[in-house]
């Protein structure tokens, strides 16, 4: 298993900053993983974090915007940039310690509101 | 593009009786499917995985499915209890990347 640090654990920001997010794992992972939960809804994959190469982002997401550092194997951070209300949401770091047919652990979730 | 999906928003059932969850996926074949449990204000955190070369999965009250005929996965509680009161996601992987399900909110009522 893992155990996944994240912090802050919740922020209430102005609109225009920017936050990041830290995530620590116990262990060292081949690729870590940041997902959105926007309020009510499922989670939505941000993107995957690989050491020594730059992340990979899904559709609808860019690096401008979420621009993410993994300087080692244990390590990453999000950051959510020129912030607006419409980012408020859960940001969650996940791993997975497998690369095929294995169960995702997550870090409790960093809670945002953005005034 | 992969697309999965859960068809009950918000689920009550007495406690005692078997809740039934629901996942449908469509545009693809998944390997495996996934069911997490999530708690407010914390992580998703895993409670089975069955993949597409098997029928069901068990673990203590809980039960799986998977029919690749009906491109569905039923998630099943028996004997309810008001603990198990949460929302539960249902997840399609790729590699170690996964895509989640809307999830259903499941209130177990005493």
């Amino acid at each position: 298993s893992a155990v996944i640090s994240q912090k802050p654990s919740r922020d209430i920001c102005q609109r225009g900053t920017s936050l990041t997010i830290q995530c620590q794992v116990d262990s060292q992972v081949t690729m870590m993983f940041w997902y959105r939960q926007q309020p009510g809804q499922s989670l939505t994959l941000i993107a995957t974090a690989n050491q020594g190469s730059e992340a990979t982002y899904e559709s609808g997401f860019v690096i401008d915007k979420f621009p993410i550092s993994r300087p080692n194997l244990t390590f990453s951070t999000l950051t959510v940039s020129n912030m607006s209300p419409e980012d408020s949401s859960i940001y969650l770091c996940s791993v997975a310690l497998g690369t095929w047919d294995t169960e995702a652990f997550f870090g409790q979730g960093t809670r945002l509101t953005v005034v | 593009s992969q697309k999965i999906e859960q068809n009950s928003e918000a689920l009550n059932i007495q406690e005692g009786k078997t809740a039934t969850l629901t996942c449908n996926y469509t545009n693809y074949s998944p390997a495996y499917l996934q069911w997490y449990r999530q708690d407010p204000g914390r992580g998703p955190v895993f409670l089975l995985l069955i993949r597409e070369n098997e029928k069901e999965k068990r673990k203590e009250r809980l039960k799986v499915t998977f029919d690749t005929t009906l491109k569905q996965s039923l998630f099943h509680i028996t004997a309810s209890q008001p603990a198990d009161s949460a929302t539960y996601l249902c997840a399609q992987g790729t590699g170690n990347q996964f895509y989640f399900g809307t999830g259903t909110s499941l209130t177990v009522i005493p």
